[in-house]
This record gives C-alpha cells, structure tokens and sequence, in this order.
C-alpha cells in the first residue's frame, strides 16, 4: 500500500462550489505540506504543518484552508472554487531526523482538479 | 531567500544518447540538502536521489549520475543510454537544513524519442 494516500484522485466541480482534498500517511511523520503544480511553474506551497498543533500559510494560501486533523491526516479546502484554482495537487510528508536536518519529502500520486 | 533555477524549458534526445539536466540554486545557509525528482506522464512524483551540502561526492547509481558543485552552486543530473521511460519532467529542489519546506524548480521536461 502507497505510504501517502490522497482522495479523490480526480475531481470536476463548479465555480463558488467547496471542495476538500484529504490526504493520508503511514510514514508517521510530522510534517505536511499541500501544494499545487501548473504548467511550467513547478511546485508551489499552499500550506505546510509541522505537527497537529502547528498550520502555517505557504506561498499560496489565499483562497485555501488546512485542517490537521491527526499526525496522519492533513485535508485541503477550497472554500469557494474558483477556475484559475485548477491544478494539479499534492500532498507530501517529511520529517527531521537526528540532528534537526530536514529529511526527504515524499508525495501522494496527486488529486486533479477542474473548476468549471 | 532560497531559488532553483533548471533553465532548460524540454530536452529531446534520440535513445542511447546522454543527456544531462542543469541545475543551479541560491542559498544563503551554509548547510542544505539538495534533491531531484522525477514526475513521468502518469503524473506522480518520484525521489531520485537527496544530497548534502557537506558531501561533495558525485554518485552513480545505474544509468543515473549526480554532479553536485558547491563552487558553482550547481547539482547537475546526467542520464547515460537514455531510453523511451526516461521521459518525464524532472525537478531540482532545494531544503536548508533547518528550513520549513523545500524550493522547487521550474522542471526540465525531457523526451526521449525510439
């Protein structure tokens, strides 16, 4: 079984609909991050979390919300979808190994999103 | 602030040829890790390879090698004999060592034609 899990995989909605994109892990890291892919801009963070207590706001967090609802569970939020919200999106969990270096970010296959 | 550069937009090379993917990145930290990853047609994304700033030596594994120079700030990635599944987008990335996320870059898309 895939270690980082996200729901759905692909997903059509409406301009002003609410959408959430959830994401799981079994690599019991602390860290989550949401991020969002277009063409020829590479990756991009919407919001990370560094432990169920701890949400902070990437590079492009307007328009999203996160909730950290346990060490394994890290869910994204369109509040009112927009179309220039259509993307690609991934999950990805790291953790800091001893010392307090940062590890290897690992990703979840992705959601694809349409806003029509 | 930290920044990935890949200024190669695509690369399209015939089977069996070499080609190499440029990346070049900015850090003010004298300690950071440095990463490429590999997101073929199918869409997810997959680790290749992580290498600190503290460990200069270049790596082989397979038909894969690894140029890392800290002189021209630079982590070249160099696939031999490439063949048709090499195609892909591949991504540079960069974390610093203490640092809340890691910086991608724009991806080099490689199409390697049979």
């Amino acid at each position: 079984d895939a270690d980082v899990t996200q729901t759905p995989r692909n997903r059509i909605t409406k301009t002003g609909k609410r959408i959430m994109l959830e994401c799981s892990q079994t690599k019991g890291h602390d860290r989550m991050y949401w991020y969002r892919q277009d063409p020829g801009l590479g990756l991009r963070l919407i919001y990370y979390s560094f432990d169920v207590k701890d949400i902070n706001k990437g590079e492009i967090s307007d328009g999203y919300s996160v909730s950290r609802q346990a060490q394994a569970k890290f869910s994204l939020s369109l509040e009112s979808a927009i179309p220039n919200q259509t993307a690609l999106y991934f999950c990805a969990t790291s953790d800091l190994v001893a010392g307090g270096y940062q590890e290897t970010q690992y990703f979840g296959p992705g959601t694809r999103l349409l806003v029509l | 602030a930290q920044k990935v550069t890949q200024a190669q937009t695509e690369i399209s090379v015939v089977e069996k040829e070499d080609v190499t993917l440029d990346c070049v990145y900015e850090t003010r930290d004298t300690t950071y890790y440095l990463f490429w990853y590999k997101q073929p047609p199918s869409g997810e994304l997959v680790f290749l390879i992580r290498r600190n700033s503290f460990d200069e030596q270049n790596e082989i594994s397979g038909r894969y090698s690894w140029n890392f120079q800290k002189s021209t700030s630079s982590f070249n990635f160099t696939i031999t004999a490439s063949q048709v599944v090499d195609s892909a987008v591949y991504f540079c990335a960069l974390s610093e060592a203490y640092g809340q996320n890691f910086v991608f870059g724009p991806g080099t898309r490689l199409s390697v034609l049979p």
